[in-house]
């Protein structure tokens, strides 16, 4: 099926840990993107990447670090810088055209909480 | 980046049309109005957009003012599994293609038998 894959659905960091988060999608899509949603509010972009190798911060990447190495995969690290990492980590892809044309397709997220 | 306004939550009737308004008085030329839904610890699921004119598919119909300050969005026929969030978004381009998504608290839709 074709389609977006997040892992692992729970994640627990231990204080002063880097952990990643997994993303893979199978849409052959250019752009992918990383938001994080907080409990009972809306989605706030990280970082998002329109082709491989290349990558912009988005509205709140302080803590946060990615790669994009193949068109596949967009893993995202929360670093120990990341002060308040408990939140539930959705990643999207897209094709890359005007923005009409570019629907965000996501993932079944990523729940992270700190032990 | 142009704002949204929705109402926090609504209560709808199985099997009845839900009608869910969205102010965006600030919207560009050419930004596009996006619906997207969450049913709870799950990603977001796309419905529908448009620029100006009304558009339908087989989930929903979005229905833009002529003025492109609001919109609404219409499920025909409400079922139980159309309980979830809506969001209503203003889509941005960000840099030479792709958009951003600027994701507001979105109206809680309970759908009741």
């Amino acid at each position: 099926d074709g389609g977006i894959t997040q892992s692992p659905k729970y994640l627990f960091r231990k204080e002063g840990q880097n952990v990643t988060l997994s993303c893979e999608q199978n849409l052959n899509h250019d752009a992918m993107y990383w938001y994080r949603q907080d409990p009972g509010q809306g989605l706030r972009l990280i970082y998002y990447s329109q082709i491989v190798n290349d990558f912009q911060k988005g509205d709140i990447a302080e803590g946060y670090s990615v790669s994009r190495e193949k068109k596949e995969s967009f893993p995202l690290t929360v670093t120990s810088a990341q002060k308040n990492p408990t939140a539930f980590y959705l990643c999207a892809s897209s094709i890359v055209g005007l923005a009409g044309k570019n629907i965000q397709y996501f993932g079944a997220g990523t729940r992270l909480s700190v032990l | 980046d142009a704002k949204t306004t929705q109402p926090t939550s609504m209560d709808c009737a199985e099997g009845r049309a839900a009608n869910l308004p969205c102010n965006h008085s600030t919207i560009s030329g050419n930004e596009y109005v996006y619906w997207y839904r969450q049913i709870h610890s799950q990603g977001p699921q796309y419905i529908i957009h448009g620029l100006k004119n009304n558009e339908t598919n087989e989930m929903a119909s979005l229905i833009i003012t002529e003025d492109r300050k609001s919109s609404t969005l219409i499920l025909p026929h409400a079922t139980l599994r159309d309980t979830a969030v809506y969001y209503c978004i203003v889509s941005t381009q960000i840099k030479a293609a792709g958009n951003k998504l600027t994701f507001g608290g979105g109206t809680r839709v309970l759908v009741k038998p």
